[in-house]
């Protein structure tokens, strides 16, 4: 089944650390995506990705890095510059176009210790 | 800027009441629009997706509306059941010169109660 997997499910970050949270697709989409999830805020765009070795920032990019090697992967580190970084994070693709609209991921939640 | 709202923010019905749940929002020149369903803990599961052409979609229960010009959507199910109960997401895309993106209304939490 073709679809977007995320691992961790959940992961732990002590002070000063930097995290890298995995996305992998298999549905052959061009575009991929981070979004941020807080309670009461909705999701928030961090990054997104329309072709390989080439990505943007979203409204909320400081703090958190990413690379797109290969069209499948879409990983996102979140670095020590992010200050409060607790929060559950979703990936998602589309086609370029998004024609046929976006999938998302399971998500991975991500709390400081 | 495209901004997306959902209202209510939080509903509860008896199970067997139609739900309605709305979405606007304030930038017309849309690509799409997709409703989302969203368990506790959970990922975002598509329901519905909207081409700006066209007028509403309906899957088994659910319908979804789009009024373009008033810069509105509405999600109906209808018969709900206490399986009905998560919180849904309307999202709107907009393609850009830097790629099309995707922007979240903040959501309505359903409860249907048996």
């Amino acid at each position: 089944d073709g679809g977007i997997t995320q691992s961790p499910k959940y992961l732990f970050r002590k002070e000063g650390q930097n995290v890298t949270l995995s996305c992998e697709q298999n549905l052959n989409h061009d575009a991929m995506y981070w979004y941020r999830q807080d309670p009461g805020q909705g999701l928030r765009l961090i990054y997104y990705s329309q072709i390989v070795n080439d990505f943007q920032k979203g409204d909320i990019a400081e703090g958190y890095s990413v690379s797109r090697e290969k069209k499948e992967s879409f990983p996102l580190t979140v670095t020590s510059a992010q200050k409060n970084p607790t929060a559950f994070y979703l990936c998602a693709s589309s086609m370029q176009t998004a024609n046929y609209g976006y999938t998302f991921g399971s998500g991975t939640r991500l709390t400081v210790v | 800027k495209q901004e997306v709202t959902q209202i209510p923010a939080a509903l509860s019905v008896p199970e067997g009441e139609n739900l309605v749940l709305n979405c606007s929002f304030t930038d017309s020149a849309i690509y799409n629009l997709q409703w989302f369903r969203q368990d506790p803990g959970k990922g975002l599961t598509s329901l519905l997706l909207i081409q700006s052409s066209q007028r509403e979609q309906t899957s088994g229960r659910l319908n979804a509306s789009l009024d373009k010009s008033s810069g509105r959507s509405t999600l109906y199910i209808a018969a709900s059941q206490p399986g009905d109960s998560a919180t849904y997401l309307c999202a709107v895309a907009v393609i850009k010169a830097a790629g099309n993106k995707l922007t979240f209304g903040g959501g309505t939490r359903v409860l249907v109660k048996p």
